[in-house]
């Protein structure tokens, strides 16, 4: 089974930053199967970004996604305050779905 | 607008059943793969099941295998989860999601609190 871990836990940046959070994979998985989703206090996930389509629906393009093999990274370019939230990546593999845990963007 | 809708979570006993729901309009519902994802309260996400658009592949997570069953109602456009020996640790906010291909989760429905307590 795939563990994917996330990096940093926290990450505390000013509007205007730029947000870089990781994804590290415990195997080489394919960028077509790697997604990233964001979710608020009391709100469900809504997917963010994902190899096999991109940018979903309705997110700017200040959101971005990268990476292969083991490593991918979600760049927020300029941060807003409306970014504030938890983001998880997913990966999927033999008939298995797994989450990392989460990394949570705070806006200063 | 595509809309999934999730009802039947509430509390219920250890060992205990239920059986959750999930009405899905907006989309073609007998086109896609349907999963189920929960969150128990404070934590992260943990997919719990895929069902194929046709029924044809069904997996679990090992943490429900042989204790949960989902299904699709094609004419009525809804997904189900049954959920029998239920434990504390199944308590969580259990999300019904759209598959994108075999990938991804590209819709959410606002979820249904499920808490099993004496």
């Amino acid at each position: 089974e795939i563990v994917l871990t996330q990096s940093p836990g926290t990450l505390s940046l000013s509007p205007g930053e730029r947000a870089t959070l990781s994804c590290r994979a415990s195997q080489t998985v394919s960028s077509d199967y790697l997604a990233w989703y964001q979710q608020k206090p009391g709100q469900a996930p809504s997917l963010v970004f994902s190899g096999a389509s991109g940018r979903a629906t309705g997110i700017p393009d200040r959101f971005s996604g990268s990476g292969s093999g083991t490593d991918f990274t979600l760049t927020i370019s300029r941060l807003e305050p409306e970014d504030s939230a938890m983001y998880y990546c997913q990966v999927y593999s033999t008939s298995r779905w797994t989450f990392g845990q989460g990394t949570k963007v705070e806006i200063k | 607008e595509v809309q999934l809708v999730e009802s039947g979570g509430g509390l219920v006993k250890p060992g205990g059943s239920l059986r959750l729901s999930c009405a899905a309009s907006g989309f073609t519902f007998n086109s896609y793969s349907m999963h189920w994802v929960r969150q128990a309260p404070g934590k992260g996400l943990e997919w719990v099941s895929f069902i194929s658009s046709s029924s044809n592949y069904i997996y679990y997570a090992d943490s429900v295998k042989g204790r949960f069953t989902v299904s699709r109602d094609k004419v009525k456009k809804s997904l189900y989860l049954q959920m029998n020996s239920l434990k504390a640790e199944d308590t969580a906010v259990y999300y019904c999601s759209r598959g994108y291909s075999r990938s991804h989760f590209d819709y959410w429905g606002q979820g249904t609190l499920v808490t099993v307590s004496s």
